[in-house]
């Protein structure tokens, strides 16, 4: 299996400043496509988790703009460009590229 | 986008079958694919297994091989996760999602059912 490893596990974070997180998978997520296949789900809450980013760089339709993703192969980051209150949750990250799917451990952000 | 119906919490006692559905709401319900996630009590996302309904090819997780049985219903846009004897670390949320070919991520989730086994 795809071992998907996340820094930090908990994040705090000021209101209007910006956050980061990694992720490092233990196999390369480039497929010969060109596609890295990396996800970004956030949990709030209470919630089902909704998907943030797909492709290591696509925003999924209605997320702010405020997110965004970047990285290749096998070093990712998810990064908030300014944090509001109603981001706070778990992140997850995601690889799609084996069977089976695997899930980073998780991040905690909260104010 | 399609919309995701999940059925209701369940309490069971140990040994006992079940069988929950994620009910999905566009005509095109066959042409996607459908993933179950668990979250136990506390702890993170676990990526269980995904089906295809036009087909019902089906792929677990190892670790959920011979645990549980995902299946699907595609005239009823319907797909089921079912255990035959539960055990209480069963115990868990467990939310469908959908995976638009060729791959966009799970971008729709179902609100998730509770399954409580003790």
């Amino acid at each position: 299996d795809i071992e998907m490893t996340q820094f930090p596990l908990s994040l705090p974070v000021t209101p209007g400043e910006p956050a980061s997180i990694s992720c490092r998978s233990s196999q390369n997520l480039l497929h010969t496509n060109g596609n890295n296949y990396l996800d970004w789900y956030l949990h709030k809450p209470g919630q089902s988790p909704q998907l943030l980013i797909y492709l290591g760089s696509d925003r999924a339709s209605g997320v702010p703009d405020r997110f965004s993703g970047s990285g290749s192969g096998t070093n990712f980051t998810l990064k908030i460009s300014r944090v509001e209150a109603e981001d706070v949750g778990v992140y997850y990250c995601m690889q799609g590229l084996q069977i089976p799917q695997t899930f980073g451990q998780g991040t905690k952000l909260e104010i | 986008e399609v919309q995701l119906v999940q059925s209701g919490a369940e309490v069971k006692k140990p040994g006992e079958s079940l069988k929950i559905s994620c009910k999905g709401s566009k005509y095109n319900f066959r042409s996607l694919w459908i993933g179950w996630v668990r979250q136990r009590p506390g702890k993170g996302l676990e990526w269980m297994g995904i089906i295809y309904p036009g087909d019902s090819d089906t792929k677990y997780n190892p670790a959920f091989q011979g645990q549980v049985t995902i299946s699907a219903d595609k005239s009823i846009s319907t797909a089921y996760l079912q255990w035959n004897s539960l055990k209480a670390s069963d115990t868990a949320m467990y939310y469908c999602a959908t995976q638009l070919p060729p791959y966009s991520g799970y971008d729709q989730w179902g609100q998730g059912t509770l399954v409580t086994v003790s």
